[in-house]
């Protein structure tokens, strides 16, 4: 089935110490997204990727990286984690064609731990 | 400064009754609106949506009723049953602009 993954389900990383979380999807969609999700909170969007085309938030902080080395792939790179960054991380594609209402396909998450 | 907001994080309903969630939104520049649904330990997933120049869309069990004058959305499921149990999210887009933004969530459980 087509679908969107994410790996690791469950990523624990050390204070400080660099972490990448990848997204892979084989729906073929143009866009792909970075959500952070913590507990009780809306998803909010880091950034996205509209095929190499890499579109930052404003408010996303230097911390944060992307990277899309193809249609298929994107990975996150938090250089620096902190307590802060403790959330749930969601990856989502969408066809990028008309209006966004066709929706996203979103992938399981990464819920990233930092000790 | 959020732009969707859920007030309610929980609703809980009986079997078989109207669940009825809520959303309010800010920017009038939103012109698409969707719900999602999510299952613990699952990604959301696409559940209905609805365009600006309507104000009614049914798929089903579920209805969502768009009021853009109180800039308030609705979601509806009739009959409830026990799999509606999840968190619901409400989310908004201005067209062309390729992304969403979201609600809180609210928790949905259905009591048998």
């Amino acid at each position: 089935d087509a679908m969107v993954i994410q790996n690791p389900r469950y990523q624990v990383t050390q204070f400080g110490k660099p972490v990448t979380l990848s997204c892979s999807q084989t729906l073929n969609h143009n866009v792909m997204y970075w959500y952070q999700q913590k507990s009780s909170q809306a998803p909010k969007l880091l950034f996205h990727y509209y095929d190499k085309d890499f579109n930052n938030e404003a408010d996303t902080p230097d911390n944060f990286q992307s990277r899309r080395p193809n249609t298929s792939f994107c990975f996150l790179d938090i250089r620096s984690p902190g307590l802060g960054d403790a959330a749930m991380y969601l990856c989502a594609t969408s066809r990028g064609q008309g209006a966004v209402g066709y929706g996203y396909t979103f992938g399981s998450g990464t819920r990233l731990t930092v000790v | 400064d959020q732009q969707v907001k859920q007030n309610s994080p929980s609703l809980s309903v009986q079997e078989g009754r109207i669940s009825i969630l809520n959303c309010d939104y800010t920017n009038s520049m939103f012109d698409y609106f969707l719900w999602y649904k999510k299952y613990p330990a699952e990604g959301p997933t696409f559940l209905i949506s609805i365009s600006s120049i309507k104000d009614k869309n049914e798929d089903g069990r579920f209805t969502v009723f768009l009021n853009k004058s109180a800039k308030h959305l609705s979601l509806h499921i009739v009959p409830s049953q026990p799999g509606d149990s999840a968190v619901y999210f409400c989310a908004a887009s201005v067209e062309g602009a390729q992304k969403l933004v979201f609600g809180q969530g609210t928790r949905l459980t259905i009591n048998p």
